[in-house]
C-alpha cells in the first residue's frame, strides 16, 4: 500500500458527460501527479500541483482541469467526455516539489470508461 | 522534443534466466533524469529507480542492476536471475523541466 488513495476505482459514463476523479496523497506530501495511461496515447504526464499552486503541465487537454485543495488532496476533472478518454489515471504523490530529489508513490488509478 | 523509446515490446524469459531491457532517450538538455518504474499485473505502478544525466555511474541492487551511458543515450535494465515475480510491464522515463516522458513499456513475462 503506497498511501495514495484514489476515488473511485471504476467510473462509466457517457459521450460528453463530466466527472472528477479525486487523490490523497500520501501524509505529509506536498505534491501531487496526474497521469493518464490508454491503449493509443501510453503512460503521458498530465499536470502537477505543489502545496497548492500549479507547478508543471505535461499533455493535458483543454476539457480537462485539475485543483489542489488547501488538504492537499487533487481533483482531476474531465468534461466533454469523448470515447478516446477512456483509460487508466493515475495520481502520484511526492514530499518535495519535484522528482529530481523526491521519491513518487502511486496511487492504485481510477478506470474510466466513456461509452 | 524528448523521446523514449523502448524497442522491446514483449519479452518472455524461464525462471533464473537473465534478462535486459532496453532504453533509448532522446533529449537537447544537458540535466535530465532517467527513471524506471514497474507496472505488475495488479496495475499500480512502482518506482525502481531514478539517475540525473551527471551520474553515469552504474548501480546495483540485489538482483537488479542499471547501465547509464550518456554516449549511446541509453539506460538499460537487468534482471540476474529472474523470477516469476518480476513479471510486469516496465516503464522507462526521461524527466526534465518537470515533466516526465515514458517509453511504451516492455511486458516482461517470467515462466517458472
Amino acid at each position: 500500500d503506497s498511501g495514495v488513495t484514489q476515488t473511485p476505482k471504476h467510473l462509466i459514463t457517457a459521450t460528453g458527460q463530466r466527472v472528477t476523479l479525486r487523490c490523497s496523497p500520501r501524509s505529509g506530501d506536498l505534491s501531487v501527479y496526474w497521469y493518464q495511461q490508454s491503449l493509443d496515447q501510453g503512460l503521458q504526464f498530465l499536470i502537477q500541483y505543489y502545496n497548492g499552486e500549479e507547478r508543471a503541465k505535461g499533455n493535458i487537454l483543454e476539457r480537462f482541469s485539475a485543483q489542489q485543495f488547501p488538504d492537499l488532496h487533487s481533483e482531476l476533472n474531465l468534461s466533454s467526455l469523448e470515447l478516446g478518454d477512456s483509460a487508466l489515471y493515475f495520481c502520484a504523490s511526492s514530499a518535495g516539489g519535484g522528482l529530481a530529489n523526491n521519491e513518487q508513490f502511486f496511487g492504485p488509478g481510477t478506470r474510466l470508461t466513456v461509452l | 522534443a524528448q523521446k523514449v523509446t523502448q524497442a522491446q515490446t514483449e519479452i518472455s524469459v524461464v525462471e533464473k534466466e537473465d534478462v535486459t531491457l532496453d532504453c533509448v532517450y532522446e533529449t537537447r538538455d544537458t540535466t535530465y533524469y532517467l527513471f524506471w518504474y514497474k507496472q505488475p499485473p495488479s496495475g499500480e505502478l512502482v518506482f525502481l529507480i531514478r539517475r540525473n544525466s551527471f551520474d553515469e555511474q552504474n548501480e546495483i541492487s540485489g538482483r537488479y542492476s542499471w547501465n547509464f551511458q550518456k554516449s549511446t543515450s541509453s539506460f538499460n535494465f537487468t534482471i540476474t536471475a529472474s523470477q516469476v515475480v518480476d513479471s510486469a510491464v516496465y516503464f522507462c522515463a526521461l524527466y526534465n523541466a518537470g515533466k516526465s516522458t515514458f517509453g511504451d513499456g516492455t511486458t516482461l513475462t517470467v515462466k517458472p
